[in-house]
């Protein structure tokens, strides 16, 4: 069975301060990979996805993911973080051996003080 | 509606007791999915329906959770004679045929205590 670990389960920037959340998985076969967030009060939404192609995906409100397999990483990033970005991140994985199966990760907290 | 309704939004339980919680997808969504989120931790999948039928309810924790969508529009997800470990946050996800699996549009999710 997949698992998807995220190491950070809560993190702390001051605004303009570069983000990066880690994200890795477990399984060798071919992946779907996503990211979502849920700001607070709010529903789960989908921030970014990558399918295949370019390894490096954008997403919205200025986050990018890359993808690296090599490494089983789908490590998410912002160049400068606002406020309004506090939520909760999370990130799932869709491998070709689970069908509609979306496996998700922990979760990191993340905290932007204004 | 404009996006994905679960009810009730807080549901608080005697163990022991039977709950059912609601799910409306977005319209003309034929994929539905229940995840169970525990306090501090990610999303689990329970199961999956396309259309009216379940095509997959690996995810079901035991034979006290029971889910149906029997004209492929709303969904409900019954557990019964509930118990402490039942205590989380159960989230109704859709997406229409046309997405790539693991594209969902969530609801607010069914906040369920058991005590």
């Amino acid at each position: 069975a997949q698992s998807v670990s995220q190491h950070n389960h809560h993190v702390i920037l001051s605004e303009a301060a570069s983000l990066e959340l880690g994200c890795n998985y477990s399984y060798g076969g071919t992946v779907n990979l996503f990211w979502y967030v849920q700001y607070p009060g709010q529903h789960l939404q989908l921030l970014l996805k990558y399918f295949s192609g370019d390894p490096l995906v954008k997403g919205i409100k200025g986050f990018e993911a890359e993808f690296i397999k090599s490494k089983f990483s789908f490590n998410l990033r912002k160049p400068s973080v606002q406020w309004s970005d506090t939520a909760e991140y999370f990130c799932a994985v869709n491998a070709d051996n689970a069908g509609n199966m979306l496996t998700f990760g922990g979760g990191t907290r993340l905290m932007v003080k204004p | 509606g404009a996006g994905v309704s679960q009810s009730p939004r807080y549901k608080v339980a005697k163990r022991g007791q039977d709950v059912a919680l609601r799910c409306d997808p977005i319209s003309g969504h034929v994929s539905l999915f229940w995840y169970q989120q525990a306090l501090g931790q990610g999303p689990e999948f329970l199961t999956y329906f396309q259309n009216e039928a379940q095509l997959d309810k690996s995810g079901l924790p035991s034979d006290r959770f029971f889910a149906e969508r029997p004209e492929g529009s709303v969904s409900t997800l019954k557990i019964q004679r509930t118990q402490q470990e039942d205590s989380a946050v159960y989230l109704c996800a859709s997406r229409t045929s046309g997405s790539r699996a693991g594209e969902l549009f969530f609801g607010e999710g069914s906040r369920l205590t058991v005590l």
